[in-house]
C-alpha cells in the first residue's frame, strides 16, 4: 500500500509572499504519477498540477510549482504571489502508473492566506 | 453535466437509518469512483466503476456499505444502519477512460454529500 504524508497541518502566508507545502510517499513502485489537489470551502476537489515519476523536470502551472525528488520519495508544492483565491486545503495524491486506479490521499493541509 | 454532481448537498440523519447518496457524473465518463472524506483526513477510496465491469468494491468499510451504477451513468451509495462513525463528507469523481488506457485522465471531482449521523 501507498502511504502519503502531509506533515503541515496549517499554513499562513501574506498576500503575494510564497508558501511550500510539503508531501512525502512511501512506494515500492518505479512509475507513478504525484498530483496536487486545492479543496476551497466549496468541497469542490480540483487538479492543481500533476507530475510524472518518470520526467525529471519539475511540473509548473503558472504560479503553481512542485519539487519532486524522487530518491528521497518528496513532492513539495509551491504557491508564488499567493492570492486570497489561494486559500484552501490542498491535498497531495499518489497513483501508480499500471493497472491501478485508486489515487492515495495525504491528511491535507490547509493554507489561509492574508491580506 | 457541466460538471459532476452530487446530492444531497448535506444530510443529517438518526442513527441507525438508511441513507442514500446520488452522484451525477459527467455525461460520456465511463469511470466512477467514490471517496469518503473524514474530518481532518485525507481521501478514502471507496469504491471504482468502470463501464459494464464488475465494480471494485475493496475500499468498502463494511457490509452496511454498498453502491450501484444504473446504465453506466448515475451511480448511488447506500448507507445501511448508519453509525455515527459514518459521518464524513462523500465525495464522488468521475473520469473520461479509465487509467489502464489513459494514464494521464483527470478525475473529476463533486462537491460531496455532508453526512452527520446523530
Amino acid at each position: 500500500a501507498q502511504t502519503v504524508t502531509q506533515s503541515q497541518p496549517e499554513m499562513s502566508v501574506q498576500e503575494a509572499e510564497t508558501v511550500t507545502l510539503s508531501c512525502t510517499y512511501d512506494t515500492s513502485e518505479n512509475n507513478y504519477y504525484l498530483f496536487w489537489y486545492k479543496q476551497p470551502p466549496s468541497r469542490q476537489m480540483i487538479l492543481v498540477i500533476r507530475q510524472e515519476a518518470y520526467k525529471q523536470q519539475n511540473a509548473t502551472e503558472n504560479r503553481f510549482s512542485v519539487n519532486f525528488q524522487k530518491a528521497a520519495k518528496s513532492f513539495s508544492l509551491k504557491i508564488s504571489d499567493s492570492q486570497l483565491g489561494d486559500t484552501a486545503m490542498y491535498f497531495c495524491a499518489f497513483r501508480k502508473r499500471s493497472n491501478d486506479y485508486k489515487l492515495s490521499f495525504g491528511a491535507g493541509t490547509t493554507v489561509t492566506v492574508r491580506a | 453535466g457541466a460538471g459532476v454532481s452530487q446530492s444531497p448537498s448535506n444530510k443529517v440523519t438518526e442513527k441507525g437509518k438508511d441513507v442514500e447518496l446520488r452522484c451525477d457524473p459527467i455525461s460520456g465518463h465511463t469511470a466512477l469512483y467514490w471517496y469518503r472524506q473524514s474530518l481532518g483526513q485525507g481521501l478514502e477510496f471507496l469504491i471504482y466503476f468502470q463501464g459494464n465491469s464488475a465494480p471494485d468494491k475493496s475500499g468498502l468499510p463494511s457490509d452496511r456499505f454498498s453502491a450501484e451504477r444504473t446504465g453506466g451513468s448515475v451511480s448511488t451509495l447506500t448507507i445501511q444502519r448508519t453509525q455515527q462513525e459514518d459521518s464524513a463528507v462523500y465525495l464522488c469523481a468521475s473520469s473520461l477512460a479509465p487509467p489502464l488506457t489513459a494514464p494521464n485522465t483527470e478525475a473529476f471531482f463533486g462537491q460531496g454529500t455532508r453526512l452527520t449521523v446523530v
